[in-house]
């Protein structure tokens, strides 16, 4: 059974660009978190979905950030005209619709020059 | 709203010996569970030991263990036998358990700001 899959591992985007983050969930697994890390800090919630529902965003910034979770295909967190302060390792998490316990995935560090 | 406090930024341990690293929350909730996660310098953020709050009993697994003390909201990790693949951030997590239909955090993890951890040959 494969881990939880995040890529791409490192992306590099310029100011004002957009990044794409992906999250594959390992089978079996319905519901996925994202989280934040910046330098030097613990891991922030954003945001968590199950299949095509967005079931709490309360840790998602209002603007340019976004997620969905598909019915068919990965997670994806999305971040519009990306900024120097969007620098940060973004973590992927998912768990199965009975348990309590989350696998995070290898993380995507977003750099933005 | 709940937190997760790691009053040790720092702390380093001679291989084979013991170390504990401190963890205290705050929360008004009767039902929860706690974890530690370990992150290693690859990054990747593993799960070390997980306790139900409803459980008297300290989790435990091979060279790590908690001293879960509810009524002081504590939960501290015991290395034993340290090694040096033991070097890595340690990080305290508070979740409450997943309630559909709650309008609150349902089952996200809230994590202390972590331990780095050397351990030294």
């Amino acid at each position: 059974n494969a881990g939880v899959m995040q890529n791409p591992r490192h992306l590099v985007r310029r100011r004002g660009q957009e990044a794409r983050l992906r999250c594959s969930p390992m089978k079996g697994h319905s519901h996925v978190y994202w989280y934040r890390q910046l330098p030097e800090e613990g891991l922030k919630f954003m945001v968590y979905l199950q299949k095509e529902n967005i079931i709490d965003e309360s840790g998602m910034p209002k603007e340019r950030f976004s997620a969905e979770f598909p019915k068919e295909g990965p997670s994806i967190l999305r971040i519009q005209q990306v900024v120097r302060g969007d620098s940060a390792a973004y973590f992927c998490a998912s768990s199965p619709p009975t348990q309590y316990e989350q696998y995070f995935g290898p993380g995507t560090r977003l750099t933005v020059t | 709203a709940q937190t997760v406090t790691q009053s040790q930024p720092e702390m380093s341990v001679q291989e084979a010996e013991t170390v504990t690293l401190s963890c205290t929350y705050d929360t008004s909730e009767n039902n929860y569970y706690l974890f530690w996660y370990k992150q290693p310098p690859s990054r990747q953020m593993i799960l070390v030991i997980r306790q139900e709050a409803y459980k008297q009993q300290n989790a435990t697994e091979n060279r790590f263990s908690v001293n879960f003390q509810k009524a002081a909201k504590s939960f501290s990790l015991k290395i034993s036998d340290s090694q040096l693949g033991d070097t890595a951030m340690y990080f305290c997590a508070f979740m409450n358990p997943r309630r559909p239909n709650y309008g609150g955090s349902q089952g996200n993890l809230i994590f202390g700001k972590g331990t780095k951890l050397s351990v030294k040959p």
